[in-house]
């Protein structure tokens, strides 16, 4: 029972570059999540998505991308990436709404830009 | 929006004494409050969760208290072990807020002496 597995665990990228960050879980979820978590800041939502096809803004959206083409899979996409965005990213699915049914969390991608 | 404020930042007691974290929230209308522990390179757990018609709620050592006058929360934990030392997370969700509506608090780092 994997639950939610994130890949890959850990990235160093250069400023400017590109990568997308995969987000796969095996529950039959509706609702995903990307999140960062930086120190002292607790964790801020980037993106989610209702169910498949479907994606929305979170708190900080700004240098994301997101795509739900399958409702297992949620991917997030830097297309330039800049050192602000050096943080740990958490991936988490939900079979409802967050006041009806608990996140589930993978391990996190640490990923830093030089 | 909702505001978490989250207290202390790191705390530290000794094997077998009590640990008590405390959250408030600023909008009135919130009405789920979950807790989260996390695990040095782990993603955040579920660990309680309290409703606001429901003033206190117990898991085994650990227990949940809500004060929706005061518009405070506090995660208590008894007979404190080893691997209670985590990260725990206090979060809150305005009525009304679908998939982006839970906030977090900046977490508590808890550490157990022995």
């Amino acid at each position: 029972n994997a639950g939610v597995t994130q890949t890959p665990k850990f990235r160093v990228l250069k400023t400017g570059q590109s990568m997308t960050l995969l987000c796969a879980q095996d529950m039959n979820h509706e609702y995903m999540y990307w999140y960062r978590q930086d120190p002292g800041m607790g964790l801020r939502l980037i993106h989610y998505s209702v169910g498949e096809g479907t994606t929305a803004k979170g708190e900080v959206p700004d240098g994301y991308n997101v795509s739900r083409l399958k409702k297992q899979n949620f991917l997030l996409g830097l297309e330039s990436a800049a050192p602000s965005q050096t943080s740990v990213y958490f991936c988490a699915s939900s079979s409802g709404t967050v006041s009806n049914q608990p996140q589930h969390f993978g391990d996190g991608t640490r990923l830093s830009i030089l | 929006g909702e505001n978490v404020e989250q207290h202390p930042s790191t705390l530290s007691v000794q094997e077998g004494d009590s640990a008590v974290i405390k959250c408030t929230y600023s909008d009135s209308a919130s009405n789920y409050f979950p807790w989260y522990k996390q695990e040095l390179g782990k993603g955040p757990q579920l660990i309680i969760d309290i409703r606001s018609n429901v003033g206190e709620k117990k898991d085994q050592r650990i227990a949940v208290t809500l004060n929706k006058t005061a518009k405070h929360f506090s995660l208590h934990i008894t007979e404190t072990q080893p691997e209670d030392s985590a990260v725990y997370f206090c979060a809150a969700i305005f009525q009304g807020g679908g998939a982006d509506g839970l906030t977090f608090g900046k977490g508590t780092h808890l550490i157990i002496q022995p």
